[in-house]
C-alpha cells in the first residue's frame, strides 16, 4: 500500500516569488508520482507526472518536481509564482499499474500581491 | 461537452434516505474512478472499473455504497440509508488505456450534504 504526506496545509507567498510545495510518499515498490492542481470551482487537472526516466520532470504553467527516491519526495517547485497560481495542490502516488492514486491531503498555495 | 460530466451538481438529503450520483466519462476511456473527498481531506479511492466490471472496489467504505457501470460508459454511485458521516463531495474520474499512464480527467464532483 502506498501512503501520502503533503507537510504544509497552506503556503502562503507573494506575487513573483519562488515556491516549494513539499510531498513525501511511502511504498514497498515502485511508484509512479503526480501532482494535480485544483483551481476554485474547477476539477482536478494534472499538472505533472514520473514514471520513469529523468528525475527532474516539468509540467504545465511553469511548475517542475524533482522524484529522490532516496528520500521518497517529489517536491513541487515554481520560480516565480503569478496570482494565478492561488489554488489547491494534490500530490498522489501509485504503483506502476497506476489503477489507483492515493492522494496527499493537499496544500493550499495562496499567491498575495 | 468534451470532459467529464457528473450530475447533481448537488445534493441535499435527509439521513436514511436513498441517493444516486451519476458521471458520464469522456468518450473512448475504459477506465473509470470514483473517489470521495471530505473537508480538508485529499480525494479518497473508492472503486475502479474498467469497462463494465469492477477491478477493484476496495475503497467502498461498507455496503451501503454501490456502483454500476452497465454498457461500459456511464455509471452510477449508489448510497442506501445515507448517514450525515457521507456528506462529502464525489469525485469521478475517468482514463484512456491507450496514453498517459496515471492520467485521470476528473469532473467537477456532486456534493452530496446528509442532514
Amino acid at each position: 500500500a502506498q501512503s501520502v504526506t503533503q507537510l504544509d496545509s497552506q503556503v502562503p507567498v507573494f506575487e513573483e516569488a519562488p515556491v516549494e510545495l513539499r510531498c513525501n510518499y511511502s511504498s514497498s515498490v515502485s511508484v509512479y508520482l503526480f501532482w494535480y492542481v485544483q483551481y476554485p470551482n474547477q476539477g482536478l487537472q494534472l499538472l505533472l507526472k514520473y514514471l520513469s526516466g529523468s528525475t527532474l520532470v516539468k509540467g504545465i504553467n511553469g511548475f517542475e518536481a524533482e522524484f529522490n527516491k532516496s528520500q521518497t519526495s517529489f517536491h513541487l517547485r515554481k520560480p516565480s509564482v503569478h496570482i494565478s497560481d492561488t489554488a489547491e495542490y494534490f500530490c498522489a502516488v501509485s504503483d506502476t499499474r497506476g489503477n489507483k492514486l492515493v492522494f496527499g491531503a493537499g496544500t493550499i498555495l495562496r499567491v498575495k500581491s | 461537452g468534451a470532459g467529464v460530466s457528473q450530475t447533481p451538481s448537488n445534493k441535499v438529503t435527509e439521513k436514511g434516505k436513498y441517493v444516486e450520483l451519476r458521471c458520464d466519462p469522456i468518450s473512448g476511456h475504459t477506465a473509470l474512478y470514483w473517489y470521495r473527498q471530505s473537508l480538508g481531506q485529499g480525494p479518497e479511492f473508492l472503486i475502479y472499473f474498467q469497462g463494465t466490471g469492477a477491478a477493484d472496489d476496495s475503497g467502498l467504505p461498507n455496503d451501503r455504497f454501490f456502483a454500476v457501470r452497465p454498457e461500459g460508459s456511464v455509471s452510477t454511485l449508489k448510497i442506501q440509508r445515507t448517514e450525515r458521516g457521507d456528506s462529502a463531495v464525489y469525485l469521478c474520474a475517468s482514463s484512456s488505456p491507450t496514453r498517459n499512464t496515471g492520467e485521470l480527467f476528473f469532473g467537477e464532483g456532486s456534493r452530496l450534504t446528509v442532514l
